[in-house]
């Protein structure tokens, strides 16, 4: 089935650890995007990819960082510098099209701080 | 600055009445508008969209929606609500994001509760 696929679904981190969530897609999508969800806050855009090996920062790029390798591969990874980092993330990627076509999610991971 | 709004943080039905959530946006150009619907703990799916031609627009699982220019708003709305509705759903619009293309802004969601 044609998708995206997030992994894990949950996920611990250490103080003053990085952590790599992994998000892959089949659906042939030139972009793909990272956002990150809090109650009450709605998402909120992290990263952003249009292209293999090019990415942009979001509105809240500080303590994350990503690499695009592959079209098929976006993963994000948190990093200690990210202060606050327990949240919900999602995954999404859609074709490039003139801001019309909806963007497709996984079923996200959930990050928490111990 | 392009902004999505959802007024209600939370709305709670009967199940079988009628629902509207609301929505307003602000975009300097033709906006591409969207509801998703998240249950929890799961990622997001797409109920329906507009990008241009009649305003009303039919989704899945009964809902629609009316794109209004001139409120510029983009109400949801189901004439008879099930139990399984409940959930939180959330209105977004696509914008150029420094320049890219199909990057979505998103209002802070409205968490709907059904009564029996």
């Amino acid at each position: 089935d044609g998708g995206i696929t997030q992994s894990p679904k949950y996920l611990f981190r250490k103080e003053g650890q990085n952590v790599t969530l992994s998000c892959e897609q089949n659906l042939n999508h030139d972009a793909m995007y990272w956002y990150r969800q809090d109650p009450g806050q709605g998402l909120r855009l992290i990263y952003y990819s249009q292209i293999v090996n090019d990415f942009q920062k979001g509105d809240i790029a500080e303590g994350y960082s990503v690499s695009r390798e592959k079209k098929e591969s976006f993963p994000l990874t948190v990093t200690s510098a990210q202060k606050n980092p327990t949240a919900f993330y999602l995954c999404a990627s859609s074709s490039l099209f003139r801001g019309g076509t909806e963007a497709f999610f996984g079923q996200g991971t959930r990050l928490t701080v111990v | 600055a392009q902004s999505v709004t959802q007024p209600d943080i939370h709305i709670t039905v009967s199940e079988g009445a009628s629902l509207e959530l609301r929505c307003n946006y602000s975009y300097g150009a033709t906006p591409y508008l969207f509801w998703y619907v998240q249950s929890p703990g799961q990622g997001l799916q797409l109920l329906l969209k507009y990008f241009s031609g009649d305003t009303l627009v039919q989704g899945i699982k009964g809902f629609e929606a009316e794109f209004k220019r001139s409120q510029s708003s983009f109400n949801l709305r189901k004439p008879s609500v099930h139990w399984s509705d409940a959930a939180e759903y959330f209105c977004a619009v696509g914008a150029l994001y420094g320049g890219s293309q199909g990057n979505l802004i998103f209002g802070k969601g409205t968490k709907l509760s059904v009564k029996p």
